[in-house]
């Protein structure tokens, strides 16, 4: 049992590029999320899926772009990188337990460090 | 929204020491958790404690949410303790977000 996993670790991007953060879970949790941190601003919800088939937006969507296709994977798509997209990404992921969707613990992955330059 | 507040911000202990970290919290809430954010940036769950007393070690919690208070005793201290501990809640809504505290970053000398 692997809980989340992320890769990369680290990654660096010249501005204008795409890529890809991986997201992945073997813990058959219905709900997962992608942070963001940043010094001063603490951990901003960027998107959350609630099931396969299901995402939505958080507090800070723009620039960033979220499929769900599994259960188990849930990846994070930067289109342009901007300078503001360096940061700390962390995506975590909790069981949803019917109508209680939210009692249960959120399980963090060891995050993704991303510089934009 | 629900304001989160933790304190100390900053503690520094000799190892060996006991500490207790304080979380409150501005409404009522049904998920409470601690994490841990050690040195290389991992955040760890701690505890999930919306209510009542947990212990894991060296490590116990309790949250009185009654009264909207959540604590995190440390007993001997251990330099790997070193770190940023982090309360977070359930906001309101079905975003499922978490609203963290600012943290209270702990060093411990050997």
């Amino acid at each position: 049992n692997a809980g989340v996993t992320q890769t990369p670790k680290f990654q660096v991007l010249k501005t204008g590029q795409s890529m890809t953060l991986q997201c992945a879970q073997d813990m058959n949790h219905e709900y997962m999320s992608w942070y963001r941190q940043d010094p001063g601003m603490g951990l901003r919800l960027i998107h959350y899926s609630v099931g396969a088939g299901i995402t939505d937006q958080g507090e800070v969507p723009n620039g960033y772009n979220v499929s769900r296709s599994t259960t188990e994977d849930f990846p994070l798509r930067l289109l342009s990188a901007a300078p503001s997209q360096t940061s700390v990404y962390f995506c975590a992921s909790r069981l949803r337990q019917g109508r209680k969707a939210y009692n249960s613990p959120l399980h963090f992955g060891n995050g993704t460090r991303l510089t934009v330059t | 929204g629900i304001q989160v507040e933790q304190s100390p911000p900053d503690l520094i202990l000799q190892e060996g020491a006991n500490s207790t970290l304080r979380c409150n919290f501005s409404d009522s809430v049904n998920n409470l958790q601690w994490f841990h954010q050690n040195p290389w940036g991992q955040l760890i769950n701690l505890f999930y404690i919306p209510s009542g007393t947990k212990q894991n070690g060296r490590l116990s919690a309790t949250t009185v949410a009654t009264e909207r208070y959540s604590l995190l005793y440390i007993s001997s201290s251990q330099t790997t303790d070193s770190g940023v501990y982090f309360c977070a809640v359930h906001g309101s809504g079905n975003t499922g977000k978490l609203i963290f505290g600012q943290g209270t970053t702990l060093q411990v000398k050997p």
